[in-house]
C-alpha cells in the first residue's frame, strides 16, 4: 500500500520568509513518481513538479526547489523568499505502477503568506 | 502538457437527483481519472476511466452511484446518481500524458445538493 503524510497542517509566514514543506511517503514499489501540486483559493489544481524514483537530483525553478531524498523516503519543497501569492494549499502525492498511476494524495498543507 | 476542460464548473442540485459531469482533454491520452474532494480535505480517487471498457472503481465507490464513461481517449463523463448532501464535494478530472508521466487536473465541477 502506498501512503503520503504531509505532518505539516497549516504554516504561517511573513513575506520574503523561506518556507518548505514536508512530505513523507510510504511505499514497496521500486517505480515510483513523486508530485507536488498547487492549490490556490480559486480551488484549481496546479502541477508543480514531478519527480521518479530513479531520479534523486534536486531541482530548482525560480524560488521553489526540492529535495528528493530515497533514503529518508522524503521529498520536500522549499519555497524561498515567500510571496503573498504563494498563498494556497499544497499537496504532495504518490503514483506507482500497480495503481495505474492513479495518484495517492496527502493531505495537503495549508500555506498563509502574510505582508 | 495538457488542457483540460470541465462542464458545469458548478451546480446545485435537489436530493435525490443525478448530475452528469463532463471532461474534455485537448490531446489524446493515456489514462483519465475522476476525484472527489470534499470541503476542506484532500483529494480521493474515485475511478480510472478506461477507454472502451468499464472504468476501474476505488474501495468505497460504485458504478451504480458513480457511474463512467470514456467513449475515446479525450473525453469521459462522471455521473453522481441519487444525490444526497454528503455528495456535495469539488470533482475533478484528471489526464495521464505517457511521455512524461505529468498528470493535469481540470478546473473541477463544485457540486452542492440540497
Amino acid at each position: 500500500a502506498q501512503k503520503v503524510t504531509q505532518a505539516q497542517t497549516e504554516i504561517s509566514v511573513v513575506e520574503k520568509e523561506d518556507v518548505t514543506l514536508d512530505c513523507v511517503y510510504e511505499t514497496r514499489d521500486t517505480t515510483y513518481y513523486l508530485f507536488w501540486y498547487k492549490q490556490p483559493p480559486s480551488g484549481e489544481l496546479v502541477f508543480l513538479i514531478r519527480r521518479n524514483s530513479f531520479d534523486e537530483q534536486n531541482e530548482i525553478s525560480g524560488r521553489y526547489s526540492w529535495n528528493f531524498q530515497k533514503s529518508t523516503s522524503s521529498f520536500n519543497f522549499t519555497i524561498t523568499a515567500s510571496q503573498v501569492v504563494d498563498s494556497a494549499v499544497y499537496f504532495c502525492a504518490l503514483s506507482v505502477t500497480d495503481s495505474g498511476y492513479a495518484l495517492n494524495f496527502g493531505k495537503g498543507t495549508s500555506l498563509l503568506v502574510t505582508p | 502538457s495538457a488542457v483540460i476542460s470541465q462542464k458545469p464548473s458548478r451546480d446545485i442540485c435537489q436530493r435525490g437527483t443525478s448530475l452528469t459531469i463532463q471532461c474534455q482533454v485537448d490531446s489524446q491520452v493515456t489514462m483519465m481519472f475522476w476525484y472527489r474532494q470534499q470541503p476542506g480535505q484532500s483529494l480521493t480517487l474515485i475511478a480510472t476511466a478506461n477507454q472502451g471498457s468499464e472504468a476501474t472503481y476505488e474501495s468505497g465507490f460504485v458504478i451504480d452511484k458513480f457511474p463512467i464513461s470514456r467513449p475515446n481517449l479525450t473525453f469521459s463523463t462522471l455521473t453522481v446518481s441519487n444525490m444526497s448532501p454528503e455528495d456535495s464535494s469539488i470533482y475533478l478530472c484528471s489526464a495521464r500524458t505517457s511521455a512524461y508521466n505529468e498528470q493535469f487536473f481540470g478546473p473541477g465541477t463544485r457540486l452542492t445538493v440540497l
